[in-house]
């Protein structure tokens, strides 16, 4: 079965400060890995995906998440933060059984960036 | 391009009362996904549609749920009769399969907002 683990239940940050969102995964084979993000009474939006090739997957609003296959992480990074960026964000997963593409998503972390 | 369309936004309905859920998603995907959202939680997939047939129900209550994709295109998901535990947000999404092996974006929906009381 696979599973993705989101560690922080919030992260903080400083406007104009690096932010990095953490995501650890387990799956069977080669993963697809993505990051969503949602804003309050919003569905979730996509920011980027990993499906092969460069580690380093950049994606929408300035957002690139670097893929670490020995470390089975995934992790969003900004190098510097907006108050807009504010939301929750998900790391989700897809593994590869055929047919069945839906995503195993983590529960989520809560980014808050203070001006 | 439209995005993937879910009425009504929200519902409140009492236990053991009926719902059903709407979804129409953006055109020419032929995928159609069904996740739960459970408050504090991260979507959990309730069912997969591929056209009009089923691809995976496995994590869907069928004493209580039940979805359809008629003609391949709009779907409805139905609770009946609600639990308390059902009140949550139903997400629809969809895809495009252009590709074998799963490296299609899925996109989302609002969402129905749903509180059984």
């Amino acid at each position: 079965a696979q599973s993705v683990a989101q560690p922080e239940d919030q992260v903080n940050v400083a406007e104009g400060n690096p932010l990095t969102v953490k995501c650890t995964y387990s799956v069977s084979g080669n993963p697809y890995l993505f990051w969503y993000v949602q804003y309050p009474n919003r569905g979730l939006q996509f920011l980027l995906k990993y499906i092969t090739g460069d580690n380093l997957v950049k994606g929408s609003y300035g957002f690139e998440a670097e893929f670490n296959k020995s470390q089975t992480s995934f992790h969003l990074k900004k190098p510097s933060a907006l108050v807009s960026d504010s939301a929750l964000y998900f790391c989700a997963v897809r593994g590869l059984v055929t047919g069945r593409r839906a995503l195993t998503f983590g529960s989520g972390t809560r980014l808050q960036v203070q001006p | 391009e439209a995005g993937v369309a879910q009425s009504p936004r929200y519902k409140i309905i009492e236990k053991r009362q009926s719902v059903a859920f709407w979804c129409n998603p953006i055109s020419g995907h032929a995928t159609l996904y069904w996740y739960q959202q459970i408050l504090g939680q991260g979507p959990k997939l309730l069912i997969q549609f591929q056209n009009n047939g089923v691809v995976d129900d496995s994590q869907l209550p069928k004493d209580r749920f039940s979805a359809e994709r008629l003609k391949g295109v709009d779907s409805t998901l139905k609770i009946q009769p609600a639990k308390l535990e059902d009140s949550a947000v139903y997400l629809c999404a969809s895809s495009f399969e252009a590709l074998a092996g799963g490296q299609e974006t899925q996109y989302f929906g609002p969402g129905t907002r749903l509180l059984v009381l």
